[in-house]
């Protein structure tokens, strides 16, 4: 099982950035995923969910309305589309597969949102 | 939303020491708890899932316990890899994952 993130970098607050992961080793359709971020020197933070066949999707309260999470099964990827960032979103963001917990993550990617 | 607290948030021991963390729900989670180690510039790795399950592959040192909304990591012999900080995550809540705030565990 391989997750890896892209898509991270440098943007000015107010701009957009749209992370994928690219996973492999399993059959990625049959699980819900999420992506986990990290603030510098802080815990872990829930972002969002989706489900197997991107019909329902979750989000924790301070995404909602910027962050949309998406899915592509045919290409085995995992998407985080950021738009209205903002320097408190400043973070690695990961993605992981739901198994009997987040049994797998991907090596993260940092997301800096600063002027 | 279910909000997961952990106590202590740092732990300090020595190599071959028992210690245990507490992490509590704000609500019954029932035994929808995960225990997860992360290293610095690491991403996490699930040590323990559905309160008391051990992940495959993880020593027999680490256990878990508890239900509803008490739970407890314990680590039976510290050993000098386990450095490390411990997370705690709900996930009763399945449309909303949370995590415990961290616990750092320090060498003495």
């Amino acid at each position: 099982v391989q997750l890896v993130e892209s898509g991270g970098g440098l943007v000015q607050p107010g701009g957009s950035l749209r992370l994928s992961c690219a996973a492999s080793g399993f059959t990625f359709g049959t699980y819900w995923m999420s992506w986990v971020r990290q603030a510098p020197g802080k815990g872990l933070e829930w972002v969002a969910n989706i489900k197997q066949d991107g019909s329902e999707k979750y989000y924790v309260d301070s995404v909602k309305g910027r962050f949309t999470i998406s899915r592509d099964n045919a290409k085995n990827s995992l998407y985080l589309q950021m738009n209205s960032l903002r320097a408190e979103d400043t973070a690695v963001y990961y993605c992981a597969r739901k198994g009997k917990g987040f049994d797998y993550w991907g090596q993260g990617t940092l997301v800096t949102v600063s002027s | 939303d279910i909000q997961m607290t952990q106590s202590p948030s740092t732990l300090s021991a020595s190599v071959g020491d028992r210690v245990t963390i507490t992490c509590r729900a704000s609500q019954s989670i029932y035994s929808w708890l995960a225990w997860y180690q992360q290293k610095p510039g690491k991403a996490p790795k699930l040590l323990i899932y559905r309160a008391s399950s051990l992940e495959s592959g993880v020593p027999s040192r680490f256990s878990g316990s508890g239900y509803g909304t008490e739970f407890t990591l314990t680590i039976s012999s510290l050993q000098p890899d386990d450095f490390a900080t411990y997370y705690c995550q709900q996930y009763n809540d399945y449309l909303i994952y949370s995590f415990g705030q961290g616990t750092k565990l320090e060498i003495k």
